[in-house]
């Protein structure tokens, strides 16, 4: 079974450019999750999709940040404009959502490594 | 908003020693999740155990849970160097809700 799968694994940009992230979940997974992890602290859910539907997005900075999943597949997360604070490991998961979501272990991807200048 | 605790918030060991990490939430919960993040990794499911559930072992691991006490604890027997890790619980809310809730970690340092 394939992992989930991110892109790109390393992104640097200037404060105040644009950035899109990609993750494709493991194949039939309703469930996919966005998180931030800054560095030496736990994962911050930004946002929760169950097929193309948004669970759970209380944490998301919507002025800047955006995600979308079309076709409850794929999934992208975009920054526009971007801050130095968003300096984090963005990292993708997914789960099978049986049994209800949050009902399944999560698995996740490598991440994507973003710096800002 | 709220986070699930774990402590120590550092530990080290020596290999061959067991290593014991807590973890304390705030709400009910359906289940409590632990998992695994190497340096520079994405994260790694370990043990799901619900609410209902007071135990699970996973080969030497061993999850405990206490719901009247609100905590967990993970349990990892006869250590390795390779089980240097930063280790995390995660509750999932109980209801229709199901809200995440991250613990901020307990570093793990198994030295050889």
């Amino acid at each position: 079974e394939a992992g989930v799968a991110q892109s790109p694994r390393y992104k640097i940009i200037e404060k105040r450019q644009s950035v899109a992230f990609w993750c494709n979940p493991i194949s039939g997974h309703a469930t996919l999750y966005w998180y931030q992890q800054i560095l030496g602290q736990g994962p911050k859910l930004l946002i929760q999709f169950q097929n193309n539907g948004v669970v759970d997005d209380s944490q998301l900075p919507k002025d800047r940040f955006s995600a979308e999943r079309l076709k409850g597949v794929d999934s992208t997360l975009k920054i526009q404009p971007a801050k130095l604070e968003d300096s984090a490991v963005y990292l993708c998961a997914s789960s099978s959502g049986a049994g209800g979501f949050g009902n399944q272990p999560q698995h996740f991807g490598d991440g994507t490594r973003l710096s800002i200048l | 908003s709220q986070q699930g605790e774990e402590d120590p918030q550092a530990l080290s060991i020596q290999e061959g020693e067991n290593a014991t990490m807590n973890c304390s939430y705030k709400t009910s919960i359906n289940n409590l999740q632990w998992y695994r993040q190497n340096s520079g990794r994405g994260l790694v499911h370990l043990i799901l155990i619900r609410s209902n559930e007071r135990e699970k072992h996973s080969g030497r691991l061993r999850v405990t849970l206490d719901t009247s006490k609100k905590s967990s604890s993970l349990l990892i027997t006869a250590s390795r160097a390779a089980d240097t890790a930063s280790y995390f619980c995660v509750t999932v809310g109980a209801g229709n809700n199901r809200k995440l809730i991250w613990g901020l970690g307990t570093s793990l340092a198994v030295n050889p």
